[in-house]
């Protein structure tokens, strides 16, 4: 069983296009995250959710809008997607937001934006 | 300011020699430490972490990892590498002041049969 899912495992779009990726966690975890990881492999948090409440929001584009349903899911919706928003995109989770607990990521989505 | 090092891009070993990844940390307060693989086209695993108690962190794979709090350092090891170690590592260390993760730069393991 996958324990951190997304979907989908590619995205290919123009630019200017409205597009979501979806992420879902079987683990449990009340805590969801979503990372970029751009060209270079830098990884930067964009978003974290507790129990379905935003609690870290990075300085991200308002064009990047999560969104969780309930606790197992946090999906990412981007607006207006633009050449640099190109990257492949992970969702974690993990038991909570403590400072000892693991975050499991899923398998990444990669976006490209033509 | 809170920040993690990997001092280097790459590492090249040998099949079946030790190797090592390095990593030290600037963080007010103890550390939480933790070190995660990225295999091709994979998302991250994780391997192992610090919290507290040994030293010495034993994680996935046959790695394990020495914390040295006096060097700030918390490096990567293993006895004897595999071709299939081969990937990019990401050492992180927790930020206390919003529990997020501050990450490394990475580094790429190669190894050589």
């Amino acid at each position: 069983d996958t324990a951190v899912s997304q979907t989908p495992k590619y995205l290919v779009t123009q630019m200017g296009n409205d597009k979501s990726i979806k992420c879902e966690q079987n683990l449990g975890h009340d805590t969801m995250y979503w990372y970029k990881q751009d060209s270079k492999k830098f990884l930067k948090i964009m978003f974290s959710y507790n129990n379905k409440e935003l609690i870290i929001n990075e300085t991200v584009p308002n064009r990047f809008s999560p969104k969780s349903p309930d606790k197992a899911h946090l999906n990412l919706h981007i607006n207006s997607l633009e050449l640099g928003d190109s990257a492949v995109y992970f969702c974690a989770s993990s038991q909570g937001g403590r400072a000892y607990d693991t975050q499991y990521f899923g398998p990444g989505t990669r976006l490209t934006v033509l | 300011a809170q920040s993690v090092a990997q001092p280097e891009d790459q590492v090249n070993v040998a099949e079946g020699n030790p190797l090592t990844v390095k990593c030290t940390y600037s963080v007010s307060g103890n550390p939480y430490l933790f070190w995660y693989v990225q295999y091709p086209n994979r998302g991250l695993q994780f391997l192992l972490k610090y919290i507290t108690g040994d030293n010495l962190v034993k994680g996935s794979y046959g790695f394990e990892a020495e914390f040295n709090k006096s060097q700030t350092s918390f490096h990567l090891k293993k006895p004897s590498a595999l071709v299939s170690d081969s990937a990019l590592y990401f050492c992180a260390v927790r930020d206390m002041s919003n529990y997020q993760l501050i990450w490394g730069a990475g580094t790429k393991l190669i190894i050589k049969p």
